[in-house]
């Protein structure tokens, strides 16, 4: 079964300091995809970045990096310099590797991580 | 490029009730999945729509159904609504086709309430 945990419920931070979100999945399956997702007080959650299983480069955009070790079976995002406007609850979330020719099948997703960011 | 839109925004039913909800996918999306998302949790999966079919499906009851149309908008029904359907009921929409298939991109979602 496919399973997703972020251990951390709540994490704040004043501006200007880096943060690490962890993720921790559990899959059998040896082809997937992860996720992470932010959702401001909106409620929309807005995709950030995907990774699939054979690709383990890490990844930088900006302020935000992420970490793929699959030996670990984590999946860790840090925001650097962060912001009050990265305020919001991050998801992570896993999914199964499509068929050919078939549409993305269904996300699993952690608890989030409430982010806190204070001026 | 329109985004995923979702209508109503925000909903107050009564317990019994019927409820119907209501997605758009982006520009260029051919599937809908559907997720419930209670307070502090993060969303379930309910099922997932694609070429007017229900592909996949979650661990939720039959009184929740769906339907796709043609234009692959979709609804989202929940008969006999109970307290425990107060959630956000996101909609998310993706491609069949190629590099752009690899990901579900959500509505703003619809807030239920069940009183």
């Amino acid at each position: 079964a496919q399973k997703v945990t972020q251990a951390q419920t709540e994490i704040s931070v004043v501006e200007k300091e880096d943060v690490t979100l962890d993720c921790v999945y559990e899959t059998r399956d040896t082809t997937y995809y992860l996720f992470w997702y932010k959702q401001p007080p909106s409620g929309e959650l807005v995709f950030l970045i995907r990774r699939n299983s054979f690709d383990e480069q890490n990844e930088i955009s900006g302020r935000y990096s992420w970490n793929f070790q699959k030996s670990t079976s984590s999946f860790n995002f840090t925001i650097t310099a962060s912001q009050v406007v990265d305020s919001a609850v991050y998801f992570c979330a896993l999914s199964e590797a499509k068929g050919r020719g078939s549409t993305l099948g269904r996300l699993y997703f952690g608890r989030g991580t409430q982010l806190t960011v204070w001026p | 490029d329109a985004g995923v839109t979702q209508s109503p925004t925000h909903l107050i039913k009564t317990r019994g009730q019927q409820v119907t909800l209501r997605c758009s996918p982006k520009s260029g999306h051919d599937t809908v999945s559907w997720y419930q998302q209670a307070l502090g949790q993060g969303p379930q999966f309910i099922f997932q729509y694609y070429e007017e079919e229900e592909r996949q499906r979650g661990n939720f009851p039959d009184r929740f159904s769906g339907h796709q149309f043609p234009n692959y908008s979709s609804e989202l029904n929940v008969n006999a609504l109970l307290l425990g359907d107060s959630a956000l009921y996101l909609c998310a929409s993706s491609s069949s086709m190629g590099y752009r298939s690899e990901t579900q991109y959500f509505g703003p979602g619809t807030r239920l309430l069940v009183l």
